[in-house]
């Protein structure tokens, strides 16, 4: 099955700098790769998510940028402020008409300090 | 407010016990997915239902089962309860599984059960 491993595991970062977050995944055949964004003891919050037919997306401050070949992609956060501090996921998953299984990232905390 | 609500908010129940989880999707969404958090395994997908069958399979205990209703809204079943099924649960829905821009899944606040 799926396997997908992202780095790092914390990140702290002076706020109005840039955060980059990294993830690995193993089956090529995967191509959907969202990035969800959840705070302490809440639900998991869908921030930007790329198909396997895109190499890069970027919305406003959040980019995230996908290597087929490499089976990676990233997670870029520019001009970080101090609300972006939560935990980070990616997620992989091979879409198809028969399903949509999700297997996550081991999450990213990320600090903006002040 | 995603739009998919789960009750209940809190569960606190003894091993040996039986408890329902329920969800309901965002309006019009078919497709249900349930995933467990727990601080040593992080997010697992566990099951997904599309318009009442079930369509993917994870690492679902075999004490467990979920079912999803005519009205859409789905319930997972966690029996024989163990310390280690303590976890955040979570569900999720999407419009479809077909691609084109229906596979993103919207989660619910999930329901937070202790096993003691």
């Amino acid at each position: 099955g799926e396997n997908v491993e992202q780095h790092p595991s914390t990140l702290s970062v002076q706020e109005g700098d840039s955060a980059v977050i990294k993830c690995t995944y193993s089956d090529s055949a995967s191509n959907y790769f969202p990035w969800y964004k959840q705070e302490l003891g809440k639900r998991p919050q869908l921030i930007i998510d790329i198909r396997s037919n895109v190499g890069e997306k970027k919305d406003q401050r959040i980019a995230v940028t996908l290597n087929k070949t490499a089976k990676h992609f990233s997670l870029h956060i520019t001009e970080t402020q101090p609300e972006d501090s939560a935990v980070y996921f990616c997620a992989a998953s091979k879409v198809t008409g028969g399903g949509n299984k999700l297997t996550f990232g081991t999450g990213t905390q990320l600090k903006v300090e002040l | 407010d995603s739009g998919v609500t789960q009750t209940p908010k809190h569960l606190i129940t003894a091993t040996g016990q039986r408890v329902t989880l329920r969800c309901s999707p965002r309006s019009g969404d078919l497709s249900v997915y349930w995933y467990q958090q727990s601080l040593d395994q992080g997010l697992q997908f566990l099951i997904q239902y599309y318009n009442g069958e079930e369509r993917a399979k994870g690492n679902i205990l075999e004490r467990f089962s979920a079912q999803q209703f005519p009205d859409l809204h789905s319930e997972l079943n966690l029996s024989s309860l163990e310390l280690g099924d303590s976890a955040l649960y979570f569900c999720a829905s999407s419009a479809s599984t077909r691609t084109g821009g229906r596979e993103t899944q919207y989660f619910g606040p999930g329901t937070r059960l202790l096993v003691l």
